[in-house]
């Protein structure tokens, strides 16, 4: 499969707690990119890396990129109740822009 | 701006019935595609245009044919629907190969009884 790997598969938090979520892939990547979906819905672009860089921020997200171990994580910071959600990483390969499976964070009161 | 228009919303085909899935957008992108998205698979991805005027399958296009009409429409057609093709269904497009974001359109759920 050309899927990037998410980890962990779910997580639940306390609201107010940071979260963590990776994502790993195995060929060589320009850019890896984060997208959020509520339940239902369209994905949503939140944050884009490129592989010459190795952190990016936007707002409460944090991204890394480290590309001699073909990883990225995402770090929610100070989480809300409107974070739960599913996050995904995608990367672009040819003409595509190819998904992970995906990690379903729950925020809980 | 409207984005990524995705219709129907919702359907349900009988075994063997065929449908067209309309996708349009309206930010001038030269990239659509179609993805799949079922429990615990992630997004596949079905077929996607790089261009208007062409089109290439994804990982999972069997059954499956698409039309780039021009460069706002990529339609996604089952010939004889199956139950197998229980989905969400997602429209999405981007600026260009190896491109930036994506923008999706909000799905439609199809069910095939």
């Amino acid at each position: 499969s050309q899927q990037g790997e998410e980890d962990p598969q779910a997580l639940s938090i306390q609201e107010g707690e940071n979260a963590t979520m990776n994502c790993s892939y195995k060929t060589s990547i320009n850019n890896l990119q984060w997208y959020r979906q509520n339940s239902g819905r369209g994905l949503v672009h939140l944050i884009l890396i490129r592989s010459n860089e190795r952190e990016k921020h936007s707002g409460r997200l944090r991204v890394t990129l480290d590309t001699s171990k073909k990883s990225s994580s995402l770090l929610i910071t100070a989480s809300r109740a409107a974070d739960t959600a599913s996050y995904f990483c995608a990367f672009p390969r040819d003409d595509k822009i190819i998904f992970g499976k995906g990690t379903r964070l729950h925020i809980l009161p | 701006n409207a984005g990524v228009t995705q219709t129907p919303k919702f359907q349900v085909l009988k075994t063997g019935q065929s449908m067209t899935l309309q996708c349009a957008q309206d930010m001038n992108h030269n990239s659509m595609y179609w993805y799949r998205q079922d429990p615990g698979m992630g997004l596949r991805l079905i077929y996607y245009s790089a261009s208007e005027g062409t089109t290439d399958k994804g990982e999972v296009p069997n059954g499956y044919n698409v039309s780039r009409l021009n460069k706002r429409e990529f339609s996604l057609r089952l010939e004889s629907a199956a139950p197998s093709q229980t989905s969400v269904y997602f429209c999405a497009s981007s600026e260009a190969q190896f491109s930036t974001e994506a923008f999706f359109g909000q799905g439609t759920r199809l069910t095939v009884v």
